[in-house]
């Protein structure tokens, strides 16, 4: 079945520090949602991206969706504690969202 | 506010037990889905529904059931609960469209001894 990765699993950064996150699906996606999930608590939806090479910014966040509509990346620039947390990319593929494996970030003052 | 509901937020229970766990959402949205979280494996689909008598089967189904009698409740039963199905469980939910963001509900940790 369809896979959607992310990496790096785990991120430990200084407070100032910039962060991303790759995501990969092994088929094509029709769009691509990212969420955020703070500790204990429940995912966030942050943006979606529809169109080849999209790009989306979100104050300190920016968002890719790739050319080829397989990959997706999430940079934070200068990191802040409120920072923390696990970000999760999903792709539509037909009716389902599948989301991908996450990537938790600390961030360190 | 219309918000997303899970209950109970925490459960233990012994082993083929039969478990429900509640989820109740005042968007009025169509669409609603179960998920479960385990370190390692994100968020992985146990099922959804388009709507009302509408049930699917999602990626890790096995030892689920869920049904849909009216448009704000998604009950998640176990059959007989398995020590396999510890772990976190969300409710979502979404407008009709599918490509539309989901909410979730706070989820429920669930325990099987």
């Amino acid at each position: 079945g369809q896979q959607v990765m992310q990496i790096p699993q785990y991120q430990h950064v200084q407070e100032g520090e910039d962060f991303t996150t790759y995501c990969n699906s092994s088929t094509t996606l029709s769009n691509i949602q990212w969420y955020k999930q703070r500790p204990g608590g429940h995912p966030v939806f942050l943006i979606q991206l529809v169109k080849s090479g999209e790009v989306k910014k979100q104050k300190r966040l920016t968002f890719q969706f790739g050319e080829a509509k397989k990959n997706s990346s999430l940079h934070i620039t200068a990191t802040q504690t409120t920072d923390v947390g696990t970000y999760f990319c999903a792709g539509y593929n037909t009716d389902k969202l599948i989301f991908g494996t996450g990537t938790r970030l600390q961030v360190f003052p | 506010d219309a918000e997303i509901t899970q209950s109970p937020r925490h459960k233990i229970t012994e082993t083929g037990r039969q478990v429900t766990l509640a989820c109740h959402q005042t968007w009025n949205h169509n669409n609603m889905f179960w998920y479960r979280q385990d370190l390692g494996h994100g968020l992985r689909l146990i099922h959804y529904s388009y709507g009302v008598q509408d049930t699917n089967k999602g990626e890790v189904s096995d030892g689920y059931s869920v049904s849909r009698s009216n448009t704000e409740d998604l009950p998640l039963t176990l059959e007989s609960a398995a020590s396999s199905q510890t772990s976190v469980y969300f409710c979502a939910s979404s407008r009709r469209n599918s490509y539309n963001e989901q909410f979730f509900g706070p989820g429920t940790r669930l325990t099987v001894l």
